[in-house]
Order: C-alpha cells, then structure tokens, then sequence
C-alpha cells in the first residue's frame, strides 16, 4: 500500500536560519507532489507542486523554494527563514492522470521565533 | 481567482445531525471534496461529488452539491464525538492530466458536545 512520510513532525527555527523539510512517498510511482501551507486563521494554501524529477511549479511568491531530486522525494526549503513563514506545512501526493484523491502527510508544524 | 468560502465553526450534540456548509466560485471545477484534519493529523478525504452530480451518499455521509448556487454541502448523520474536527471544503482545478490543484475553504471547526 502506499505511504507518505514527511519530518520533522515539529521545528522551531530562528529568524533567518535556513529550512529543509522532507517528504517521501512509498508504494507508487511517478506520483504527483505537493506542498501545502496552513497559517494561522487561514486555509490552506497550495506553495508548490510537481508532476516529475527536477520538474516544480509555483503558486505563490514567497521566501520558500521546492526541489525534486527523486521520484518519490519532495523537498520543501528555505535559505533564511521570516517569521511569516510559521505555520503547518503539508505534504500531499495524488497518481497521476488526474485521479481524484490527494493523500497527505501527517504534516509539520513550523514555529519561526 | 478560485475562492472557498466556508464557516468558522459549527457546535451540535452528540446524535444529531450536523451540516456544513460551503460556497466556491469557480465554475470550472471539476471535483468538490470534503476533507477532515484532526487535532494535530494530517488531512483525510471523506467524500468527493463530480460536478455534475447532485448528492451522494456514503454511509453516514451526505454531500449536497448546487451547482447554480456554487453551494456544497457536508451532512453527518448521528454526530459521535469521534467526529470532532476541523472539515475542509475544496475543489479541484488546474489543467492537464498531470495537475491536481486543490484550493481549500478556511476550515470549519466541528464541536460534539456529550
């Protein structure tokens, strides 16, 4: 069956460290990624997608950036962290082909001080 | 753009039926979803309507959808306090048969009182 794991399930990171979350998905291939933000009060906001290797699209302008260095590892970075970017990230993977269900990540929950 | 709108929080009781409420404006969506996060979890799908398709029903689960209002509604039969969480409405758009963009609602808060 597939999976999807994504750590750290907590962080706190000073303003202007830098970032790496990781998210990997197991039983599926070539699936389409995904990274959502959840802020505060807010709903959920799609930062970036990818539909293969080395291939990211963007949705918002924004401190963060995305990289896909494998097919089943999705890669949610930043160089100096702001403290706008609190908040709960998810990662999610769906099949491709338009299929219908997006599964997500337990998520992580980023407190920037 | 794609805007979700959905209310903040809902309070029933234990057995009663509970009902969310949602409005979206993009016209083109494809699909409409109910998604649930509990505290500290992830998001779960609970349900999914088609555009054109008019309710289902799945278990204790109804979806409404009324296309010409752009309304989705969410029904839980006999509310148990298992089902105390944050629900999300959302739809889906994006092109291609590669893309899978989900715009989501706010969330709305679900209280079970005892």
């Amino acid at each position: 069956s597939q999976t999807i794991h994504q750590w750290p399930a907590t962080l706190v990171q000073p303003v202007g460290s830098p970032l790496s979350l990781e998210c990997t998905v197991e039983g599926t291939s070539n699936p389409n990624l995904y990274w959502y933000r959840q802020a505060a009060g807010r709903g959920l906001q799609l930062l970036f997608y990818s539909v293969g290797i080395g291939q990211i699209s963007s949705e918002v302008p924004q401190n963060l950036s995305a990289s896909r260095p494998q097919d089943r590892q999705f890669i949610l970075s930043s160089k100096k962290l702001l403290l706008s970017d609190s908040g709960f990230y998810l990662c999610a993977w769906s099949a491709g082909q338009g299929d219908t269900e997006a599964f997500f990540g337990q998520g992580t929950r980023l407190t920037v001080v | 753009g794609e805007d979700v709108e959905q209310s903040l929080f809902l309070s029933v009781r234990e057995g009663d039926s509970s009902v969310i409420n949602c409005t979206y404006t993009d016209s083109s969506s494809t699909y409409l979803y109910w998604y649930k996060q509990e505290p500290g979890a992830g998001l779960q799908l609970l349900t999914y309507i088609f555009s054109n398709m008019d309710m289902k029903q799945d278990q204790r689960l109804t979806v409404l959808l009324n296309k010409k209002d752009k309304h989705l509604s969410l029904r839980i039969a006999d509310t148990q306090t298992g089902d105390s969480a944050i629900y999300f409405c959302a739809e889906s758009w994006g092109s291609g048969a590669g893309s899978y963009q989900l715009t989501f609602g706010k969330g709305t808060k679900l209280s079970v009182i005892p």
